[in-house]
């Protein structure tokens, strides 16, 4: 069946630029994540929705991001005026069910963002 | 805060030798771990996971990984190497956020396969 997609796969902006980031996760999960790898670390987590409700945003590094699922599938992650910092790869992940349990989280390829 | 540690950067094996990526947790409570792969330009695979029950955890591509609650180790391993095993490996605990939960990632450990 499709994975998780997210768009575009590469982005280039200059700084000062706003972003957006789009996930696509696995029809009918629950639960939708955003992470950030910059180059050379793990992810690090940014978000976490349970179906429309952004339950947790402790991650996101400061208020110039922003995330929303509005109709509780597709997610969007925007970067308003982008700072060279916030170059990484933005990686989504969904899971079938609601926190608390050990769900297997399946990931998208990644929006790798260059700020320039 | 539950974590994870990858002590080694990169680990070298020869094709058809056994290999080992090491991983430490530290966690208060029973842990839930997992191992993700990463290939060049593509995002995390799920490999395998220990929620409980046998220590000894069977995954994807031949991959196992053993829990050790008294070396608060997960290591993954496998028989035999093959060369496109090469790629970046991640261990990962979940842990409970403000309102839910999330990964903490490891920082990786490259594995090369030489032929």
């Amino acid at each position: 069946g499709a994975g998780v997609s997210q768009s575009p796969r590469y982005k280039v902006a200059k700084r000062g630029q706003d972003v957006a980031l789009r996930c696509d996760p696995i029809s009918g999960h629950v639960s939708l994540f955003w992470y950030q790898q910059a180059l050379g670390q793990g992810p690090e987590f940014l978000t976490y929705f349970q179906n429309e409700a952004q339950l947790d945003k402790s991650g996101l590094p400061s208020d110039r991001f922003f995330a929303e699922r509005p109709e509780g599938s597709v997610s969007t992650l925007k970067i308003q005026r982008t700072q060279q910092e916030d170059s990484a790869v933005y990686l989504c992940a969904s899971s079938p069910r609601t926190g608390g349990g050990p769900d297997t989280q399946y990931f998208g390829p990644g929006t790798r963002l260059t700020v320039l | 805060a539950q974590s994870v540690a990858q002590p080694e950067d990169q680990v070298n094996v020869a094709e058809g030798n056994p290999l080992t990526v090491k991983c430490t947790y530290s966690v208060s409570g029973n842990p839930y771990l997992f191992w993700y792969v990463q290939y060049p330009n593509r995002g995390l695979q799920f490999l395998l996971k220990y929620i409980t029950g046998d220590n000894l955890v069977k995954g994807s591509y031949g991959f196992e990984a053993e829990f050790n609650k008294s070396q608060t180790s997960f290591h993954l391993k496998k028989p035999s190497a093959l060369v496109s095993d090469s790629a970046l490996y991640f261990c990962a605990v979940r842990h409970l956020t403000n309102s839910g939960y999330a990964l903490n990632f490891g920082k990786g450990t490259s594995l090369l396969v030489t032929p």
